[in-house]
């Protein structure tokens, strides 16, 4: 019965280095999307994706952020050369491909950029 | 794009009292849902609502789709101390992406 699973809940990184997020979604969930939340702030929308395909990167910026979610392993949201700026709540949401479902989120990873 | 307004941004209570929050949008939506955030972790899904005029509750908590289908409210009663967090709605529609409203902060007093 295990949620969506985000790893590592903590990530420590010093300016221009590379940050890896990583969740795995619910059982016989297919769409994930990733979120982030600055400090007493709401929740932006980054990047929406089903197996092997991005369906929206609307939210995402154009450089240095990439996401892939592939056919078997967790869905990974990669952060290159990272700034003070990216330390913010990293959160991954799934659903399954049925009409309307609710999105269910994962706990975050909390990235800190020194 | 589309936006949504939550109502009040941040609210303090005595435990005991009862709550309401809304939410507000410009455009139309098929589902509305409803979520609580503790601090540290992710939102959990409290309600959601498929169809316009719907009223749901789950235990202290009763959420309504409004008749417009432009907005939905959350109503709490009798506030207990772990009611604090923060709560945000989403509209949603097929084949959208889902919208988040910027959540309203409830704290609770004893």
């Amino acid at each position: 019965n295990a949620g969506v699973m985000q790893n590592p809940r903590h990530l420590v990184r010093r300016r221009g280095q590379e940050a890896r997020l990583r969740c795995s979604p619910m059982k016989g969930h297919s769409h994930v999307y990733w979120y982030r939340q600055l400090p007493e702030e709401g929740l932006k929308f980054m990047v929406y994706l089903q197996k092997e395909n991005i369906i929206d990167e609307s939210g995402m910026p154009k450089e240095r952020f990439s996401a892939e979610f592939p056919k078997e392993g967790p869905s990974i949201l990669r952060i290159q050369q990272v700034v003070r700026g990216d330390s913010a709540a990293y959160f991954c949401a799934s659903s399954p491909t049925i009409y309307n479902s609710p999105l269910h989120f994962g706990n975050g990873t909390r990235l800190t950029v020194t | 794009g589309q936006q949504l307004n939550q109502s009040p941004q941040s609210m303090f209570i005595q435990e005991g009292e009862d709550v309401s929050m809304n939410c507000t949008s410009s455009s139309i939506f098929n589902t509305w849902l409803w979520y609580k955030q503790d601090p540290g972790e992710g939102p959990v899904l409290l309600i959601a609502l498929y169809k316009a005029g719907e009223l749901t509750s789950n235990g202290r908590l009763t959420a309504q789709f409004g008749i417009t289908r432009k907005d939905s409210f959350l109503n709490i009663s009798a506030s207990i101390p772990s009611d604090v967090g923060i709560y945000f709605c989403a509209g949603h529609n097929y084949g959208q992406n889902f919208v988040f409203g910027p959540g309203t902060r409830l704290s609770v007093l004893p």
